[in-house]
């Protein structure tokens, strides 16, 4: 498996404030990803990234923003948390070309309050 | 607009048996298609692909089956065993083009029983 951490694993924070999280991989991948996951809906893309400084919106990009400055970090801000961005949030990265698939990290469990 | 469906949310099979996950697509540009597995406080992990040049991928227990005309992909898992429960995601890509993006249905909790 690909070396991806997320960082914190778990988070509390309150309505309003901004909130960093950090995905870091280790294998040189081109391209990163952020989905979350809640009940029902089953993993949604939020931001992606196709290399340094090169990202774009996902279906649920409302909210949060990203940025990459060196290839194995990607980091999600949630600007001003709200309740409904609770959620458990997983960070992916994937190698060029075709047959190949993305390598998911162990989630990080935001709350916010 | 749901363009991955897994339209059960569970199921639930015999130690030994057959498990058949079921999904459907409605992106006719979807060229590849891949399942998840995941268990719980974990990430997805990959468990297995197919192009849509392929009707039939095979590694071990783990089969896909795509037929492209009814836009519908299967993974039977033979025989099933309690180590196999877990949350099942299908995901589809529409290939390099997409950057590589992937669109996931909202998975099937499978239950392997002893």
């Amino acid at each position: 498996d690909a070396g991806i951490t997320q960082s914190p694993r778990h988070k509390v924070t309150e309505t309003g404030t901004p909130v960093t999280l950090r995905c870091h991989q280790t294998e040189n991948h081109r391209y990163m990803y952020w989905y979350r996951q809640d009940p029902g809906h089953g993993l949604r893309l939020i931001h992606y990234s196709y290399g340094v400084k090169d990202t774009d919106k996902g279906e649920v990009s409302d909210g949060y923003s990203v940025s990459r400055s060196k290839t194995e970090d990607f980091l999600l801000t949630l600007e001003s948390a709200t309740s409904s961005q609770t959620s458990v949030y997983f960070c992916a990265s994937r190698p060029a070309g075709t047959g190949e698939t993305q390598y998911f990290g162990p989630g990080t469990r935001l709350l916010v309050l | 607009d749901q363009q991955v469906k897994q339209n059960s949310p569970s199921l639930s099979v015999q130690e030994g048996r057959i498990s058949i996950l079921n999904c459907d697509y409605t992106n006719s540009m979807f060229d590849y298609f891949l399942w998840y597995k995941k268990y719980p406080a974990e990430g997805p992990t990959f468990l297995i692909s197919i192009s849509s040049i392929k009707d039939k991928n095979e590694d071990g227990r783990f089969t896909v089956f795509l037929n492209k005309s009814a836009k519908h992909l299967s993974l039977h898992i033979v025989p099933s065993q309690p180590g196999d429960s877990a949350v099942y995601f299908c995901a589809a890509s529409e290939g390099g083009g997409s950057n590589y993006k992937l669109t996931f249905g909202k998975g099937t909790l499978l239950t392997v029983n002893p």
